[in-house]
């Protein structure tokens, strides 16, 4: 398996843009999370979803912010519009589910960096 | 307060030495402890589980205190390759893991 695939890697943008990242889980795996990472905060949960459903948005900053799960092989994070305050790394994660939740499968991340 | 508390570090040890690492929780009613791993830039990754009799996975050792509420990490004889931040987690009664900041450790030559 690929493991949990994001794209894309780095993204470089201007303030008020768009931006979508997008994530592909590892098949088979019931849950979704999508988190962001800042040297200041460290490594926050913004929504996690299971079986395409999402359970928890409490972490999602605001407005801006949304997810979406269209089917199991895919989800979208999307901030609209972008700030500079929403530069950091975001990580999508896959687990299977039940017992072996606890072990989350991160992708290698989107580095994103608003202007 | 944060929900899950870590020493930032960074913690600077020469190879073979002996380092230890703390993390706090505030919710009492945490269930479940684990230690993850983080290189620079790279994504984190399960490290070891945490239970109250103590987890042993070579040289890494991990110990919970619950009367304490905290939970502990022993690297014996660190090795270069150990140089990461190491990522305390704690999940409550729901599937969310709960990450403290992390601890960085620089093993040196």
């Amino acid at each position: 398996d690929a493991g949990v695939i994001q794209s894309p890697r780095h993204e470089v943008t201007e303030m008020g843009q768009e931006v979508t990242l997008r994530c592909k889980p590892i098949s088979g795996h019931d849950y979704l999370f999508w988190y962001r990472q800042t040297m200041m905060r460290g490594l926050e949960l913004l929504i996690y979803f299971n079986n395409n459903v999402p359970i928890d948005d409490s972490g999602m900053p605001e407005d801006r912010f949304s997810a979406k799960m269209p089917n199991a092989s895919f989800s979208t994070l999307k901030i609209q519009p972008s700030e500079p305050r929403d530069s950091a790394v975001y990580f999508c994660a896959s687990s299977p589910g039940g017992q072996e939740n606890y072990e989350q499968y991160f992708g290698p991340g989107t580095r994103l960096t608003v202007t | 307060r944060k929900e899950v508390e870590q020493d930032p570090g960074p913690f600077n040890v020469p190879e073979g030495a002996t380092v230890a690492f703390n993390c706090t929780y505030s919710n009492s009613a945490s269930q479940s402890f684990f230690w993850y791993r983080q290189d620079c830039r790279k994504e984190p990754k399960l490290l070891m589980s945490v239970y109250s009799s103590g987890n042993e996975d070579g040289r890494f050792t991990a110990q919970l205190n619950r009367a304490s509420q905290y939970i502990s990490l022993l690297i014996r004889d660190s090795k270069l390759s150990d140089s990461a931040t190491y990522l305390c987690v704690v999940i409550h009664n729901t599937d969310k893991l709960i990450f403290g900041t992390g601890t960085r450790l620089q093993v040196f030559p």
